[in-house]
């Protein structure tokens, strides 16, 4: 069974700062992927990086990057230059192959981000 | 860009009664599924969809739960005699292939909340 675990239940950072969204992970399959997904307080799901488990490099998407480490099972979200619209609560997600299943996420517990201005 | 909509975006119901929540999936997308969020919990896999079945479900997917994909475009799903402990958001999400590197494209949700 797979596992994602989100430590931080809740973080604040101040506008323009960097913040770091803990995520550790458990699988025994050697192919996944993982996700980070945003979900502002209008409820909705939205995409914001991938990584998968063969990528050598660290996934960037512009201001969010994923420091994964492999070896410790972490793929922690990096935000850069925070800004207000940031503010949301945040989920990491692992997919694991599943036969014919399209491949379903779990979901950690979230963190909910606060940017202070 | 091609957007996965649901409708209602939020539906009371009575217990017991039955409610289906309806999703429009992006149109060239193969798989379906249904996700739920407890308000202030994690979200869960409930079900996903391929090919007109059910291709896995989760312990919370009880005989309480039927999906339908009833005219090639609507993703529905239906849930009979609800209970008090159903009220959640749940959202359909879909996907155009099963590759480990393609997102899921979730929709907006739609809150029930039974009383």
């Amino acid at each position: 069974a797979q596992k994602i675990t989100q430590t931080q239940p809740g973080m604040f950072v101040q506008e323009k700062e960097a913040v770091t969204l803990d995520c550790t992970y458990d699988t025994s399959d050697p192919s996944y992927g993982l996700f980070w997904y945003k979900q502002p307080s209008s409820g909705e799901m939205i995409f914001l990086i991938y990584q998968g488990s063969y990528d050598q490099q660290n996934a960037t998407e512009g201001r969010y990057s994923l420091n994964f480490q492999k070896a410790r099972k972490s793929a922690n979200l990096v935000i850069s230059a925070s800004q207000l619209g940031d503010s949301a609560m945040y989920f990491c997600a692992m997919r694991v192959p599943q036969n014919n299943a399209g491949n379903m996420l779990t979901f950690g517990g979230g963190t909910r981000l606060m940017v202070k201005p | 860009e091609p957007e996965v909509t649901q409708t209602p975006s939020h539906q009371v119901t009575q217990m017991g009664q039955e409610v289906i929540l309806r999703c429009v999936p992006i149109s060239n997308h193969l798989y379906f599924y249904w996700y739920r969020q407890i308000l202030g919990q994690k979200v869960e896999f409930l079900v996903s969809f391929y090919n007109n079945e059910i291709s896995e479900k989760s312990e919370i997917f009880d005989d309480q739960f039927s999906v339908e994909r009833p005219d090639g475009s609507n993703f529905t799903l239906k849930i009979r005699s609800t209970k008090l402990e159903d009220s959640a958001m749940y959202f359909c999400a879909s996907s155009p292939d099963r590759d480990m590197n393609t997102e899921a494209f979730f929709g907006q949700g739609t809150r029930l909340t039974v009383v």
